[in-house]
């Protein structure tokens, strides 16, 4: 079956640029979205096909994918962006979550 | 502004039949995919199944024959059973509709708010 690998967790300091990636078999080759989760609450997306930004995600929010590995870039993070990330992609008419990647703004 | 809400029984036993519903307000689930996920307590998402109106069904294949999922049309609902539960089952379920754009752009939007389902004796 198909799996998506994030890493489990990633620092960055208030103001400075946060990535987070998330590899799979060719997943260049597919579409991948980002969903953010703060705790006690429900998944949101902030990216979908790629590199799109869904109305009312600010636009420090950015996406790219190619090759094996899709990354979220938080430009000028803030301590509010302090949360889950879950990449996903589609396999097979499947969809499929990554592990998820803990964001801490220190 | 299309809202999603879960319902169904808490708690549940073992062997038995999981059972909850998704109500959509706000819009019709007529014409869009509709689906269901789930996060087990301190873990990730894992991807049930999606419904479309017509009938129409996908699921995970790790879980497809314990899985059904049902849209009500009339009911503005849809809903998912999981057959044989275990503790292994235990999670937070969420009903989303599935958006679209093309035939290979595909991603979850809006979510519920998501109902804790525990399987115990």
């Amino acid at each position: 079956s198909y799996e998506l690998t994030q890493p489990p967790s990633v620092s960055v300091s208030p103001g400075q640029t946060a990535s987070i990636t998330c590899s799979g078999d060719k997943l260049g080759s597919k579409y991948a979205c980002w969903y953010q989760q703060k705790p006690g609450q429900s998944p949101v997306v902030v990216i979908y096909q790629d590199n799109k930004r869904p109305s009312g995600i600010p636009e420090r929010f950015s996406g790219s994918n190619s090759g094996n590995t899709a990354t979220l870039t938080i430009s000028g993070t803030q301590a509010m962006d302090e949360a889950d990330y879950y990449c996903q992609a589609w396999d097979s008419s499947s969809a499929v979550f990554g592990g998820g990647t803990k964001l801490t703004v220190l | 502004q299309v809202q999603l809400q879960e319902s169904g029984p808490g708690l549940v036993k073992p062997s038995e039949t999981l059972s909850l519903t998704c109500t959509v307000s706000g819009g019709s689930v007529t014409s869009y995919y509709w689906s269901w996920i789930r996060q087990p307590p301190g873990k990730g998402l894992e991807w049930i199944g999606y419904i479309y109106t017509s009938g129409s069904t996908n699921y995970n294949p790790s879980l497809k024959s314990r899985v059904t999922i049902s849209v009500d049309t009339s009911k503005n609902q849809f809903s998912l059973k999981l057959t044989s539960v275990t503790a292994a089952d235990t999670a937070v379920y969420y009903c989303a509709r599935l958006e679209s754009s093309g035939s290979y752009s595909r991603w979850f939007d809006p979510w519920g708010q998501g109902t804790l389902v525990t399987v115990s004796s």
